[in-house]
């Protein structure tokens, strides 16, 4: 069974920064792209970035180029999101997310808040 | 604004079928066949993946969800409408700007 368990998030004043983590177990972790969608309060989903399965690849919606860093780590089948110059605009809920023409898995969702 | 477009709602009864549209260009749907759509029963619970590449219904998911895609427009088809399908449905698809784009989503009511 796929299971992608998330951690981090919260609250944090426009500006600073935070990390998500995501911990991926039930499959190939090392083979498969991974992505980071949002979704803000009362809106639809957006997909936010994304990283080959060799790490070696990434791509960023605009509005986060610059500010947000996806990364993993193929050892600990582990996929995070470095979010720093966060603005009000960046809150909602992130999700990790197994890519296969489409996201077929999901994490659980964690609630990212920024406000002073 | 999102990049691609739905009815902002539609209804249907039981046991009839709906249609959802989704609107992109030449440099999305109309250019790749990575379209994808997506349930969501409540905010804050994860989106279900229904159909993915078009028209690919993963395992697990009901037969009566189909999906098609002509020229820069998509379409989900609900058939034999149950109570359980009211939701929130969005579409998704690839652009030539190598990210991925959602539709505003469609609130499905189930009369």
């Amino acid at each position: 069974e796929v299971q992608l368990v998330q951690s981090g998030g919260g609250l944090v004043q426009p500006g600073g920064s935070l990390r998500l983590s995501c911990a991926a177990s039930g499959f190939t972790f090392a083979g498969s792209w991974m992505s980071w969608l949002r979704q803000a309060p009362g809106k639809g989903p957006e997909w936010v970035a994304n990283v080959k399965p060799d790490g070696s690849e990434t791509y960023y919606v605009g509005s986060v180029k610059g500010r947000f860093a996806i990364s993993r780590d193929n050892a600990v089948n582990s996929l995070y999101l470095q979010m720093n110059r966060l603005r009000i605009e960046d809150t909602a809920v992130y999700y990790c997310a197994r890519d296969d023409s489409g996201w077929p898995d999901w994490g659980q969702g964690t609630l990212v808040t920024v406000s002073s | 604004q999102s990049a691609l477009t739905q009815p902002a709602s539609v209804s249907g009864s039981l046991g009839q079928s709906i249609t959802i549209s989704c609107t992109g260009t030449s440099s999305d749907i109309g250019r790749y066949n990575h379209v994808s759509w997506y349930q969501q029963q409540q905010p804050g619970k994860a989106p279900k993946l229904l159909i993915s590449a078009v028209t690919k219904r993963p395992s697990g998911v009901s037969s009566r969800f189909s999906a098609s895609k002509s020229g820069n427009t998509a379409s989900l088809t609900i058939s034999g409408l149950q109570p359980e399908d009211e939701a929130d449905y969005y579409c998704s698809s690839y652009t030539s700007t190598t990210v991925w784009v959602f539709g505003a989503g469609t609130k499905l009511t189930v009369l």
